[in-house]
C-alpha cells in the first residue's frame, strides 16, 4: 500500500518551461490538494479537487493548472515556469472535509527549482 | 479569509526541557489537527480535536483545544531528539471550509 506517490522528487527548471508534477493515491480518496512549502510560510494551498472531473481554487492558484481525469490522479501544471515557482511541493488526498474522514496523507515531496 | 498564527516560529531546546507551540485562529474553528514534518520529510498527521476545552496526550504530548474554539496548543514534555522537526497546526472553519495551516513551528532539541 503505497499511500500518496508523488513524481518527479527533484526538479530543476529555467525560467518558461513547462511541467507537470503528478500525484498519485491508492487508498480510493475522494479529496486531492496540492500545496506549496515555503520558509516561513507554512503550506499554502494552490489546488483541490473535490472528485474526479472537479477541480478548484486554493489560496495560492496563479501560474498553475490542474486536471483529476482519473479519481487516483491529480496533475499539477506549471506553463511558464518563473523563479517564484521554486518552493517544495506536496500532494495530500483524503475522503472528504466531514470530522473524522478530513484527516490528510501527504506524498514525499516534490522539489521544485526555477533557474 | 481564515488566518492560523503559530508561535514561536522557531525553538531551541536542550533535551530534558519542556517544549510548547501556540496556535491562534482569527475565526472560530470546527476542529483542529497537529501534524508533525521531520527535516526533509512531510507532515505526518498527529492529532485532531474537535470539543470546545478539549485535552488529549500521545505519550509525552498533550494537545488543547480553548474553550472559545480558536486557539490551540502543542506540550511536549521533556523533549528528546526526536522531537525535531516541524510542528504544524490546520485549522479547518465552520461550514464547509479546507484546512488553513499554519506558519509552522521549528524545534531543534540539542543532546
Amino acid at each position: 500500500n503505497a499511500g500518496v506517490t508523488q513524481t518527479p522528487k527533484f526538479r530543476v527548471l529555467k525560467t518558461g518551461q513547462s511541467m507537470t508534477l503528478l500525484c498519485a493515491q491508492d487508498m480510493n480518496h475522494e479529496y486531492m490538494y496540492w500545496y506549496r512549502q515555503d520558509p516561513g510560510m507554512g503550506l499554502r494551498l494552490i489546488h483541490y479537487s473535490v472528485g474526479e472531473g472537479t477541480t478548484a481554487k486554493g489560496e495560492v492558484p496563479d501560474g498553475y493548472n490542474v486536471s483529476r481525469l482519473k479519481k487516483q490522479n491529480f496533475l499539477l501544471g506549471l506553463e511558464s515556469a518563473a523563479p517564484s515557482q521554486t518552493s517544495v511541493y506536496f500532494c495530500a488526498s483524503n475522503w472528504g472535509h466531514l470530522s473524522g474522514a478530513n484527516v490528510l496523507t501527504f506524498g514525499a515531496g516534490s522539489r521544485l527549482t526555477v533557474l | 479569509g481564515q488566518q492560523v498564527m503559530q508561535i514561536p516560529q522557531y525553538q531551541h531546546v536542550q533535551e530534558g526541557e519542556d517544549f510548547t507551540t501556540y496556535c491562534n485562529s482569527s475565526t472560530t474553528l470546527s476542529n483542529i489537527q497537529w501534524y508533525k514534518q521531520r527535516p526533509g520529510g512531510h507532515p505526518v498527521f498527529l492529532i485532531q480535536l474537535v470539543k470546545s476545552g478539549e485535552v488529549k496526550k500521545q505519550k509525552r504530548l498533550t494537545f488543547q483545544f480553548g474553550e472559545a474554539k480558536k486557539n490551540s496548543s502543542l506540550h511536549i514534555t521533556a523533549t528528546q531528539t526526536t522531537d525535531v522537526g516541524t510542528y504544524f497546526c490546520a485549522g479547518r472553519g465552520t461550514g464547509f471550509q479546507k484546512l488553513v495551516f499554519g506558519t509552522g513551528t521549528r524545534l531543534l532539541v540539542s543532546p
